[in-house]
């Protein structure tokens, strides 16, 4: 299995803080990486997909770049609805396989 | 509105057995891939299953193969889960996630279903 390593596992940020998280493939994704918000109790909510496609619906201060291996979700601008946990997924195979999660938290 | 209700999880002893559902409704359901992922609570996210959309491809998780069953039924806009042999590994909540038309992601997810394999 194609396994994604997040970085960093948890970050604690402001109102208004431009925040930056990382994914690494370990092995070539194209562009076959989607980027999903968790909140406490429910279910993922897409974000992004095929790596900086912004989702119907989902403001513009969420962004993601890369491909290959290497991938960036930049939040520009946080808001308090922002925060909980993102997940990255690759869906390049058969057996999607997800990051293990970056927790955002309140500074 | 795309709508994705689960339903089935509970309580069941190791090596037991239950069986997801999943109503899909808000888009038509025949032409959509779905997938089932799990989620241990305050854990990661695992992806389980998938079955394509007239039903003739199904593919599993090397931890549930021979165990877990995926199945469509088009005609009531539902999708199945049989899970066989149940360990407390398999202790999860079960989401349905539809697959987008226009990437290979999850664009859609129910809201969930929790199984509890415990004796």
């Amino acid at each position: 299995d194609i396994q994604m390593t997040q970085s960093p596992s948890s970050l604690s940020a402001s109102v208004g803080d431009r925040v930056t998280i990382t994914c690494r493939a370990s092995e070539s994704i194209s562009n076959y990486l989607s980027w999903y918000q968790q909140e406490p109790g429910k279910a993922p909510k897409l974000l992004i997909y095929d790596a900086s496609s912004v989702q119907s619906g989902v403001p513009s201060r969420f962004s993601g770049s890369g491909s290959g291996t290497d991938f960036t979700l930049t939040i520009n601008g946080l808001q308090p609805e922002d925060f909980g946990t993102y997940y990255c997924q690759q869906s390049y195979s058969i057996s999607w396989t997800f990051g293990q999660g970056t927790k955002v938290e309140v500074k | 509105e795309v709508q994705l209700v689960e339903s089935g999880g509970g309580l069941v002893q190791p090596g037991g057995s239950l069986t997801l559902s999943c109503a899909a409704s808000g888009f038509s359901f025949s032409s959509y891939w779905m997938h089932w992922v799990r989620q241990v609570p305050g854990k990661g996210l695992v992806w389980v299953s998938r079955i394509k959309s007239d039903g003739s491809t199904t593919n599993y998780a090397d931890a549930v193969k021979g165990r877990f069953t995926i199945s469509r039924d088009n005609a009531k806009n539902t999708v199945y889960l049989e899970m066989n042999s149940l360990r407390v590994e398999d202790t999860a909540v079960y989401y349905c996630v539809r697959r987008s038309a226009v990437a290979g992601t999850g664009d859609h997810w129910g809201q969930g279903t929790l199984v509890t394999v415990s004796s």
